[in-house]
């Protein structure tokens, strides 16, 4: 499968711990976006990332988030202290550099739930 | 304002009869992006169909068709001879400044499409 993974598909957390999602872009893709949807609600854009930089992450909350993409391996979101209104679907997409007509990929999502 | 605008929550359509989903949006930028993508029940974001700011001809992907009315500000999608595989989640996103450094997209709520048999 060629297309954007993301593991694990479905995350259970305590309160308090922390959640790292996981996300490999499609091969040859080096832009990642993180979106997260809430019940009912459409996707909402979270952080862009390119190969070892954060281009925007004006979605992403201030406090307990973070973002990376390293130069070898998977991108990752990190978010620590877990509280109940963390609980959401998380996507990871990923496009090719340049071109903004370019549909963006998305990985099937992590499901987190805090309890 | 809401820049991408879905007024219509749940829809439902006959199998094999075609089905318009609304789509408007807001934005000042000349040059934008327009993407449909479906979510079935299953979760994953599958995109069908984009329309350029600057495309002559409205974008056709197989049973996809988008309607793109510029002055209006809306990019309907156009579903043909409906099939029961259709029944999802439908997002309409847009992406302003196609140019530019801005790749983000916008999403609306969503249309949930039921079709029956």
């Amino acid at each position: 499968n060629a297309g954007v993974m993301q593991n694990p598909r479905h995350l259970v957390r305590r309160r308090g711990q922390e959640a790292r999602l996981r996300c490999s872009p499609v091969k040859g893709h080096s832009h990642v976006y993180w979106y997260r949807q809430l019940p009912e609600e459409g996707l909402k854009f979270m952080v862009y990332l390119q190969k070892e930089n954060i281009i925007d992450e004006s979605g992403m909350p201030k406090e307990r988030f973070s973002a990376e993409f390293p130069k070898e391996g998977p991108s990752i979101l990190r978010i620590q202290q877990v509280v109940r209104g963390d609980s959401a679907a998380y996507f990871c997409a990923s496009s090719p550099a340049g071109q903004g007509y370019q549909p963006q990929h998305f990985g099937d999502g992590t499901r987190l739930s805090i309890l | 304002a809401q820049k991408i605008t879905q007024t219509q929550p749940g829809m439902f359509v006959q199998e094999k009869e075609a089905v318009t989903l609304d789509c408007t949006y807001d934005t000042s930028d000349p040059s934008y992006g327009l993407f449909w993508y479906k979510q079935p029940s299953s979760g994953e974001m599958i995109f069908l169909i984009y329309q350029g700011s600057y495309d002559q001809q409205n974008a056709t992907e197989g049973r996809y068709s988008l309607n793109f009315q510029k002055a209006r500000k809306s990019a309907n999608l156009v579903i043909s001879a409906s099939q029961l595989g259709d029944s999802a989640m439908y997002f309409c996103a847009m992406r302003e400044g196609l140019g530019g450094s801005n790749y983000k997209l916008t999403f609306g709520k969503g249309t949930l499409l039921t079709v029956n048999p």
